[in-house]
């Protein structure tokens, strides 16, 4: 079946450090892929999403490629800043009929925590 | 912007209490939302799939006595979560699906963190 798997975190970096929290997919067709972002106490926010092979979502400075090839959507930022300490998940739609989306698929999630 | 509320943000209650959560979309119509569990630094599990005008879709392992869901309109979905237990402890966080937008994704609320004593 589908799935999603996220390198395990915690990942503790330090303000200015460059990001990249992998990601990689299992799945039939063509699905969408998405990052989301939970913040402390908080519901999920989108952050980036991209819905064909080699779209690159890109949002607040974060980035991520589509890969089919290597069936990877790797979240990358260059310089973080505290305000970015959260859980990341990757997800992807196990349905795309004519560009619809069915329910998500999400990853384990992979903590995050910036130091100044 | 699309914006899902969910009500309560927090309850906590005694075993055996049933428990209401709402999940309405306040600037679009859904005719499908979701509804997931988290348990502590664990991801998202997908519980049902709500669907207005017709029967939730459970997912295997969800009891769907347990777990009452109701899409009464395009705007309002409820989980009732019956007889709560220790067990039944979680983070529940809903999402919605604008209709007729197929290319946009899915818009969660902030989610419900229910206490069972």
């Amino acid at each position: 079946g589908n799935s999603v798997t996220q390198m395990e975190g915690p990942v503790t970096l330090s303000e200015e450090a460059f990001l990249t929290i992998n990601c990689t997919y299992t799945a039939t067709g063509y699905p969408s892929l998405f990052w989301y972002v939970q913040y402390p106490g908080e519901g999920l926010q989108l952050l980036l999403k991209a819905t064909k092979a080699d779209d690159k979502g890109s949002n607040k400075g974060f980035e991520a490629t589509y890969r089919k090839e290597t069936t990877s959507f790797h979240l990358e930022k260059g310089s973080v800043q505290v305000s970015d300490s959260a859980v990341y998940f990757c997800a992807l739609s196990d349905q795309n009929y004519g560009g619809s989306q069915g329910n998500l698929i999400f990853g384990k999630g992979t903590k995050l925590s910036v130091k100044p | 912007g699309a914006v899902v509320s969910q009500h309560p943000s927090w309850v906590i209650c005694k075993s055996g209490t049933s428990v209401k959560i709402e999940c309405r979309s306040l600037d679009f119509q859904a005719t499908t939302m979701f509804w997931y569990r988290q348990f502590p630094k664990q991801s998202l599990m997908l519980m049902a799939t709500s669907n207005e005008g017709s029967k939730a879709t459970y997912e295997q392992g969800v009891e769907k006595d347990k777990f009452l869901i109701n899409h009464a309109s395009l705007t309002l979905s409820t989980l009732t979560v019956t007889s709560a237990h220790p067990e039944d402890s979680s983070f529940y966080i809903c999402s919605a699906w604008p209709a007729g937008r197929v290319s946009q994704p899915q818009h969660f609320g902030d989610g419900t963190r229910l206490s069972i004593l």
